[in-house]
């Protein structure tokens, strides 16, 4: 059973430049959530989606967007990048009935220059 | 809204020794406990929660927690720690229900484990 999993693995962009993250729930999951993970921090939560919507909102600019679509695969947009989004980005997925229990994928690391 | 404190920052210990990596919580309403493991270069991997039910809570790898209301507080333990358990060790919360359920995480605390 494939657990949560994100693509890239590493990224690098410039600033001002835009970046998509993807990341695919584990298998019978439907709740993808999105988290911010600055060097030597806790994750900060950024959003979570649920049947295609946003459902909550972390304290975070609308450069950050996502998506989520039919599979419950999600995406994770940033523009108009600054050299603060350098993080670790985390997503996590829920099952339907354990909304409450996340489990994390390996995250993508973005780097910033 | 809800904050999640960790203590301590950095936690060394020797070995097969016992350890104790400390969390408070502040809350105005009760609250799902959790505790994270993150090894280097890795994502987050669940320890052990707390949803309701016995105060002691055992998780993989040998841990366990003990939810403490009056003290607001979740502490992490394990009897004797290997090598193996070097990692960063993050405390988090979320309020209760099937709702969007986002979690607050704590700082963390570094586990050095010294032969």
């Amino acid at each position: 059973d494939a657990g949560v999993t994100q693509s890239p693995t590493h990224l690098i962009k410039t600033r001002g430049q835009q970046v998509t993250l993807r990341c695919s729930p584990k298998s019978g999951h439907d709740t993808v959530s999105w988290y911010q993970q600055a060097l030597g921090q806790g994750p900060q939560f950024i959003f979570q989606y649920y049947e295609e919507e946003e459902r909550q909102r972390g304290n975070f600019p609308d450069r950050f967007s996502g998506h989520q679509f039919p599979n419950y695969s999600s995406e994770l947009n940033v523009n108009a990048l600054l050299l603060g989004d350098s993080a670790l980005y985390l997503c996590a997925s829920s099952s339907p009935l354990r909304k409450e229990t996340q489990y994390f994928g390996p995250g993508t690391r973005l780097l910033v220059l | 809204a809800q904050s999640v404190t960790q203590l301590d920052s950095q936690v060394p210990v020797f070995e097969e020794a016992p350890v104790e990596l400390r969390c408070n919580y502040s809350s105005s309403v009760s609250v799902y406990l959790f505790w994270y493991v993150q090894y280097p270069n890795q994502g987050l991997q669940l320890l052990l929660k707390y949803l309701s039910g016995s105060t002691l809570v055992k998780g993989i790898n040998g841990f366990e927690a003990e939810f403490n209301k009056s003290q607001t507080s979740f502490h992490l333990r394990k009897p004797s720690v290997h090598i193996s358990d070097t990692a960063e060790y993050f405390c988090a919360v979320t309020p209760p229900g099937n709702a969007g359920n986002m979690l607050t995480f704590g700082g963390g605390t570094r586990l050095m484990v010294k032969p």
